[in-house]
């Protein structure tokens, strides 16, 4: 079965530069989540989209944006990198609570960013 | 303020017996819950769920029980293998429109040959 496609899995970056993380989510979810999980931390949610529209915003920079295309993939935007930014990004997908109960996320196997 | 808690950071069993993940939750609006498994280096993989008006889920080896009163849920694995091995994360849902998942800080469960 598809799963949520993530790239790239690694990135490398310099402080103050940007970085654009994608996200294909499974075929047929409508939603799509970004987590930002720092080392030995609990993944954070970042913001979501429904059917291109946000949906939902949490602990996201103003230094960060997103937006979700569309054929659904979803594109996380980091400007001004800073040391802290490294972390592991993740994206997941669901088909959302409005359009059925089984709202289960699907996660993909991540971005590891590190700023140097 | 952590909503979410896994009290036991990590859980070492031998193989064949039983594994008890345990979670707390502190907000009442949460509905549904859900466990995941993650492997180092990968994204958390969906194991299973329960809903709130529920108090008991099965599947195959994996149950999650639900006590709505203590606001404490737990995952029962049994037999434990030693592919069952890795990090445990319990996450709930609020009602109300956001789907945003809030997670604990994850048990690591080690299970021995």
């Amino acid at each position: 079965a598809a799963g949520v496609i993530q790239s790239p899995r690694h990135l490398i970056k310099e402080k103050r530069e940007t970085a654009t993380l994608k996200c294909y989510p499974i075929p047929r979810h409508d939603t799509v989540y970004w987590y930002q999980q720092g080392p030995g931390q609990d993944p954070q949610f970042l913001i979501s989209f429904y059917e291109k529209m946000q949906s939902d915003k949490g602990s996201i920079p103003d230094r960060f944006s997103a937006q979700q295309f569309s054929d659904y993939h979803s594109e996380l935007n980091m400007s001004s990198l800073e040391l802290g930014d490294s972390a592991l990004y993740f994206c997941a997908s669901s088909l959302s609570f409005r359009t059925g109960p089984e709202g289960e996320q699907f996660f993909g196997p991540g971005t590891r960013l590190t700023v140097l | 303020d952590q909503q979410v808690k896994q009290n036991s950071p990590s859980l070492s069993v031998q193989e064949g017996r039983i594994s008890i993940l345990n979670c707390d939750y502190t907000n009442s609006m949460f509905d549904y819950f859900l466990w995941y498994k993650k492997y180092p280096a990968e994204g958390p993989t969906f194991l299973i769920s329960i809903s709130s008006i529920k108090d008991k889920n099965e599947d195959g080896r994996f149950t999650v029980f639900l006590n709505k009163s203590a606001k404490h849920l737990s995952l029962h694995i049994v037999p434990s293998q030693p592919g069952d091995s890795a990090v445990y994360f319990c996450a709930a849902h609020a009602q109300g429109g956001s789907e945003k998942l809030v997670f604990g800080k994850g048990t690591k469960l080690t299970v021995n040959p």
